[in-house]
Formats: C-alpha cells, sequence, structure tokens
C-alpha cells in the first residue's frame, strides 16, 4: 500500500470549512507536512506540525495529529475561492541517512460560491 | 520566486530524442531531489542526491539518468522514453539535517512524449 494516503477530492461552498484527511505510515517522522499546489506551479509548504503535538493553529489553518492512529488532518476555515488547489500531505522517511519528504496524491479541493 | 528553477517549462520529445532537464537553487541547500506527478497517482520519488551523493535510485528506469555537477545544479538526462513518461517533473531541494526538514521545489518541466 501507499506510505501516505488521502482523498482525492473536496468541494465546499465558499465561506465553509473544508477538512482534508490523511493517514501515514511511518511513526518515526519528526515533522509532519501539509503541502499547496496551485496551477502551474510546484508545491509550497503550507504548514507543518511537530510529532509530538496534537494540534497547531495558524491563522485560518488548523491541523490535528492522532499519532496512535498515524492520522493528519488539515481543516481550512472560512474557506475561499482562492484556496481552490491541491493540497498534499507529507511525512518524513529515512533513506541512506537522510529525511526525504514523501507523498500521498494530494487532494483538490474546489470551492465554490 | 522560490529559490529553485526549473528548466524549460516545458518540452515535447520524440521516443528518439535525447534531452536534459535542468534545475538551480540558490537557496545553500545540500540535496537535491526528483520527483515524477502523474495523474490520480502519489507524488514519485525518483532521486536524490545529499551533498552530492545519490542516496537514492527509486527503481527507475534506466532511460532516467541524473547527474549532480555540484550542490547547486540537478540534472535529468532523458533518452528513448516512453508515452507513459509524459508528466510533470518536479525538482526540490531541501537542507538535509537542519530545520524542520522543508523541501523547496521548482515550477516543474511539463514532459510530453510523443
Amino acid at each position: 500500500g501507499e506510505d501516505v494516503e488521502q482523498s482525492l477530492f473536496l468541494s465546499v461552498r465558499e465561506g465553509d470549512s473544508s477538512v482534508i484527511n490523511c493517514t501515514y505510515t511511518d511513526s518515526s517522522s519528526t515533522y509532519l507536512y501539509w503541502y499547496k499546489q496551485e496551477p502551474g506551479a510546484g508545491l509550497q509548504l503550507l504548514t507543518y506540525i511537530f510529532s509530538n503535538m496534537d494540534m497547531k493553529q495558524d491563522q485560518r489553518l488548523t491541523v490535528l495529529l492522532n499519532k496512535k492512529d498515524k492520522h493528519l488532518s488539515l481543516r481550512i476555515a472560512d474557506t475561499q475561492t482562492g484556496d481552490s488547489a491541491i493540497y498534499f500531505c507529507a511525512e518524513s522517511i529515512v533513506i541512506g541517512g537522510s529525511y526525504i519528504p514523501t507523498f500521498g496524491r494530494g487532494t483538490s479541493l474546489i470551492v465554490h460560491p | 520566486e522560490t529559490g529553485v528553477t526549473q528548466t524549460p517549462r516545458h518540452l515535447v520529445m520524440g521516443m528518439t530524442n535525447k534531452k536534459s532537464l535542468k534545475c538551480e537553487q540558490h537557496l545553500g541547500h545540500n540535496a537535491m531531489y526528483w520527483y515524477k506527478q502523474s495523474a490520480k497517482k502519489p507524488l514519485e520519488l525518483m532521486f536524490v542526491y545529499s551533498l552530492e551523493e545519490r542516496v537514492e535510485n527509486n527503481s527507475v528506469p534506466s532511460r532516467f539518468s541524473p547527474e549532480c555537477p555540484n550542490s547547486s545544479h540537478l540534472f535529468l538526462h532523458l533518452h528513448t522514453l516512453q508515452p507513459e513518461d509524459s508528466a510533470l517533473y518536479l525538482c526540490a531541494s531541501s537542507q538535509d539535517g537542519a530545520g524542520i526538514g522543508e523541501a523547496f521545489f521548482g515550477q516543474g518541466t511539463r514532459l510530453t512524449v510523443v
């Protein structure tokens, strides 16, 4: 199976909250990340959480981590049309002594009026 | 400007052609990567270079050949590709062993093999 799994699509109405979920496999990952990819662009780090935290809030973004279940979620409050993008969950795995980001398939968030 | 620049942005090549993708980072990072992004598939890690040495070759066909001449530059040499190799190829860099391990990405090269 895949190391990082997330649903492929999420559609929300503007102003509502969006919740994107992810499950991962490597419990030794020190940090877990959410990256955002806008059309025609590469990925950009949106937020991250340290593995010994349960929650992190950053303006409209809330990250929840359930380490026991290896479940990570990203909540976007008051979702705007500009939030439409692909969101990638990522963990770091160790390869040859280096920490390498490993990504899921990405969740396409579609925000409609 | 992300600090990671990829050229070309778009490339169309025939199956018998040889071409190269270029990536350059101006962030002083010591690790660079190639990822392949295909529709509806996870972002696939292809190659990892740390301190200019290859530390990972993720079962990538030999028609893809990476080169890292120094810590700022990474190339992906392509030859005799197949149509299924059409994808977005993303380069990324990070500072291995420091900070939170954030990866900085270029905008990608959209490759079409005809």
